[in-house]
């Protein structure tokens, strides 16, 4: 089975910083790699699908990069409402969530 | 509009069966792949699993095979999944969602879920 690894696992950074999240599979998984935030009590939502595709209806200071291996996913300029966990996902295989706050 | 409702959850003890339900509308259900996920109290995302638009394949993360199955109805535009021999590691939200076509199982949408508690 492919394993995902996340980190951080917690991060917290000033509004308009540049927040970057990594995530990393055990194995080649080519760009089959998406990214969900789920805000506090909400439904989670795709952000990014197959590595660095935005989502419709998506803000554009989200985006995503990657293939193989190693993928990153960044907020280019971190707003109040970006409070969230962030989850990478590669088929059934979730990676364990980047909790994100406000410094 | 997408739309998508669960039901079926609720307490059940352990070793006991619950089958939840998801109602689609506001699409073509036929042509989606869907999945179910599902999340315990506190922690992350845990995908379940999917099946195929015409119900011809299913796939099932380790710790529930044997035991859940699911399906679906594409006359009523439902899926469903069956659960059997349920353990306390079962309790949780259970979400059904649509996969974006192209594969990488991307939920793009999804119900508000359904809450399962196994406990005696």
């Amino acid at each position: 089975d492919i394993q995902m690894t996340q980190s951080p696992s917690s991060l917290s950074a000033s509004v308009g910083d540049r927040v970057t999240i990594t995530c990393q599979a055990s194995q080649d998984i080519s760009n089959k790699l998406n990214w969900y935030q789920q805000k506090p009590g909400k439904v989670p939502k795709l952000l990014i699908y197959d590595a660095s595709n935005l989502e419709r209806g998506v803000p554009s200071r989200f985006s995503g990069r990657g293939s193989g291996t190693d993928f990153t996913f960044t907020i280019s300029s971190l707003q109040p409402e970006d409070i969230a966990t962030y989850y990478c996902q590669q088929y059934g295989t979730f990676g364990p969530g980047t909790k994100v706050a406000i410094k | 509009e997408v739309q998508l409702v669960e039901s079926g959850g609720g307490l059940v003890r352990p070793g006991g069966s619950l089958r939840l339900s998801c109602a689609a509308s506001g699409f073509t259900f036929r042509n989606y792949w869907m999945s179910w996920v599902r999340q315990a109290p506190g922690k992350g995302l845990e995908w379940v699993a999917n099946i195929k638009e015409d119900g011809s394949a299913k796939y099932y993360v380790d710790a529930v095979k044997g035991r859940f199955t699911i399906s679906r109805d594409n006359a009523r535009n439902s899926l469903h999944l069956q659960m059997n021999s349920l353990g306390a590691d079962d309790t949780g939200l259970y979400f059904c969602a649509r996969e974006r076509p192209g594969g990488a199982v991307a939920a793009d949408y999804w119900g508000q879920g359904t809450l399962v508690t196994v406990s005696s």
